[in-house]
This record gives C-alpha cells, sequence and structure tokens, in this order.
C-alpha cells in the first residue's frame, strides 16, 4: 500500500535551518511527482510547490522562494524540503503530498505532517 | 494568487444533508474541471475525498458528492453521521499551473 512517512517534530531557532523528509513506499517513486504543503496553527492548507521526481525539476508558490528548497533522493524514494534562515512565521505543520496522475493539481496520498517550531 | 473562497463553517443534525461551497474565478475553478476536496479531522493529515469535481476515489463514501457552475464548486454530504465533522477544503488547478486552496470550512454536527 502506498505510504509517506515523513520525519519527527523540529524545535530550531530562528536563522536556523531545518530538513524535513519524506519517504514513500508502496509505488514507484518517480512515477508520481510530489507535492509540499504548508499548514500554520489553526490555519489552512497553503500549498508551497512540487517537484517532478523523475526530473528533479522544483516549481515553488509564490511566496516560497529563496527559503525554500525541495530536493530528492531517488536511490531511497524520498524527498526533502528544506528551509534555511528560519523565521517564527515558518512554524507550522508540513506535509508530502504525492500527486494524484490523473488530474493535475490534485494530490492522492499525504505524509503524516511534520511540526516545524521555530523559537528562541 | 489569493485562496478560494469557502463558508468558515456549516453545520447540520445527523441525517441532514449540507453544502460547502468554494468560489475562485475564471482562472481557476471556473477554467478547469479539476477541483478536489479534502477532509481534515483534527490533528491528522488531509484525507483525498473528491477529484475533478465530482468523481471519488475508491473507498470514500457515496454521501459524499461534487458539483461545479461557473465559479463556484460544491461539496454536498448527505447522511450527515458525527465522523464527518472536520474540516473541509477544496483545491483547484490554476492557469499558472500551479494549486490553490480554499480557506476551510468546518463542519459541525450537532
Amino acid at each position: 500500500q502506498v505510504q509517506l512517512v515523513q520525519s519527527g517534530s523540529e524545535l530550531k531557532k530562528p536563522g536556523a535551518s531545518v530538513k524535513v523528509s519524506c519517504k514513500a513506499s508502496g509505488y514507484t517513486f518517480t512515477s508520481y511527482a510530489m507535492n509540499w504543503v504548508r499548514q500554520a496553527p489553526g490555519q489552512g492548507l497553503e500549498w508551497m510547490g512540487w517537484i517532478n521526481t523523475n526530473t528533479g525539476n522544483p516549481t515553488y508558490a509564490q511566496g516560497f522562494t529563496g527559503r525554500f528548497v525541495f530536493s530528492l533522493d531517488t536511490s531511497v524514494s524520498t524527498a526533502y524540503l528544506q528551509i534555511s534562515s528560519l523565521e517564527a512565521e515558518d512554524t507550522a505543520v508540513y506535509y508530502c503530498a504525492r500527486e494524484f496522475i490523473a488530474a493535475p493539481g490534485t494530490v492522492d496520498y499525504w505524509g503524516q505532517g511534520t511540526l516545524v517550531t521555530v523559537s528562541s | 494568487q489569493s485562496a478560494l473562497t469557502q463558508p468558515a463553517s456549516v453545520s447540520g443534525s445527523p441525517g441532514q444533508s449540507i453544502t460547502i461551497s468554494c468560489t475562485g474565478t475564471s482562472s481557476d475553478v471556473g477554467g478547469y474541471n479539476y477541483v478536489s476536496w479534502y477532509q481534515q479531522h483534527p490533528g491528522k493529515a488531509p484525507k483525498f475525498m473528491i477529484y475533478e469535481v465530482s468523481n471519488r476515489p475508491s473507498g470514500v463514501s457515496n454521501r459524499f458528492s461534487g458539483s461545479k457552475s461557473g465559479n463556484t464548486a460544491s461539496l454536498t454530504i448527505s447522511g450527515l453521521q458525527a465522523e464527518d465533522e472536520a474540516d473541509y477544503y477544496c483545491s483547484s488547478y490554476t492557469s499558472r499551473s500551479t494549486v490553490v486552496f480554499g480557506g476551510g470550512t468546518q463542519l459541525t454536527v450537532l
């Protein structure tokens, strides 16, 4: 069965960096794009962008350029989200979500989420 | 890209039907049939409920249905059950090849 397992919660100081992992299993990793979605505390879902798992080409949503980097290690079927120069406003749950191949912009399977807390 | 507009909250009694609206523009909801809906229980990851406006993935109850008219999509839940109490989000593919989510709707089953 399809599973996306994300790394555990992180507590970081402002200015630090964090790297969240998303390990996929149960399907061919390079056949489905991976999306990233942010959810700030008590807020809604916000699409961050996606990465083509075949080519490694990332696409970032407005507001997620510069400090946010999507990457892959296809040898271990894992996608990564790295955030640098962390700010308090980056405190959120970050989800990876697999693209639903039949419909652009749609995701079917989600990771369990990774809480990133930025606090001094 | 502005978020799609959803009502902040809706409520209904067990057995009733409710509808959640999701309003966008001709550049997203109105321009494509790539509207999807997700259910999120507190502290959990979202769950995929509807795709391409009105299609249900395998395993999703047929009490959930979707539709669209112009720039507004809708999710209808019939025969409300206590377990349906959750937050619901719509999303749409956009003319910029991006994705936009709605602000979310909290469903309360009275």
